[in-house]
């Protein structure tokens, strides 16, 4: 199936942990993107990578890490978890350029992380 | 700086009945891109419609449709024929070429469809 996959879907840890979430997506795309949802729903870009390079951080702490070691992948590792990182993440993709732009992202099912 | 703005948190609509869902936002780009998202409680983030800035004509996919105003920059969806399956998270969203792919968010519509 072609899609944008992220894991794990659902990740319980204790603060001060170091966790990592893997994306992976199949359909060819260039961009690759990590959005937060808070606990509000309200979501928000926190990077995006066009073809392995950083286009977008938007002041997000530097305990977030991101990698993307081929545009097909974009992996994201916080380090020293807070309570306040307890949220859901989505991994998406698009296809950038000004006619693929209208097709929308698409977006992987979401990391609901829990820090206890 | 781009912003979108959802004003109604939550809304109910009876089954097979139209709803609207409204949205304005606030850009200064001249091309620019509007989708409407669906979110269920499985969470997945579903593409509902998109509406190109250039474009006068209205977008529309099968029970759904945009009201796009660009003079008023507002871009609300119509629900026709809801079903329970339309009972989600819907979010507004914007984008534009120059923006690195960055999608801009409302605050969302909690949306439930009653039997």
């Amino acid at each position: 199936d072609t899609a944008v996959s992220q894991t794990p879907k659902y990740l319980v840890t204790q603060m001060g942990n170091d966790k990592s979430i893997k994306c992976e997506q199949n359909l060819g795309h260039d961009t690759m993107y990590w959005y937060k949802q808070d606990s509000k729903k309200f979501l928000k870009i926190m990077f995006s990578y066009n073809n392995k390079e950083l286009i977008i951080n938007e002041t997000v702490p530097n305990r977030f890490s991101p990698k993307s070691p081929d545009k097909a992948h974009l992996n994201l590792h916080i380090n020293s978890l807070e309570l306040g990182d307890s949220a859901v993440y989505f991994c998406a993709s698009s296809q950038p350029g000004q006619g693929a732009l209208g097709y929308g992202y698409t977006f992987g099912s979401g990391t609901r992380l829990t820090v206890v | 700086a781009q912003t979108v703005t959802q004003s109604q948190p939550e809304m109910s609509v009876q089954e097979a009945e139209t709803v609207t869902l409204s949205c304005t936002y606030d850009t200064s780009e001249s091309n620019y891109y509007l989708f409407w998202y669906k979110q269920p409680p499985s969470r997945q983030m579903i593409l509902v419609i998109r509406q190109e800035a250039y474009k006068q004509q209205n977008a529309t996919e099968n029970r759904f449709s945009v009201n796009f105003q660009k003079a008023a920059k507002s871009f609300s969806l119509k629900i026709s024929d809801s079903q329970l399956g339309d009972t989600a998270m819907y979010f507004c969203a914007l984008t534009a070429p120059n923006q690195g792919g960055k999608l801009i968010f409302g605050q969302g519509t909690e949306l439930s469809v009653k039997p």
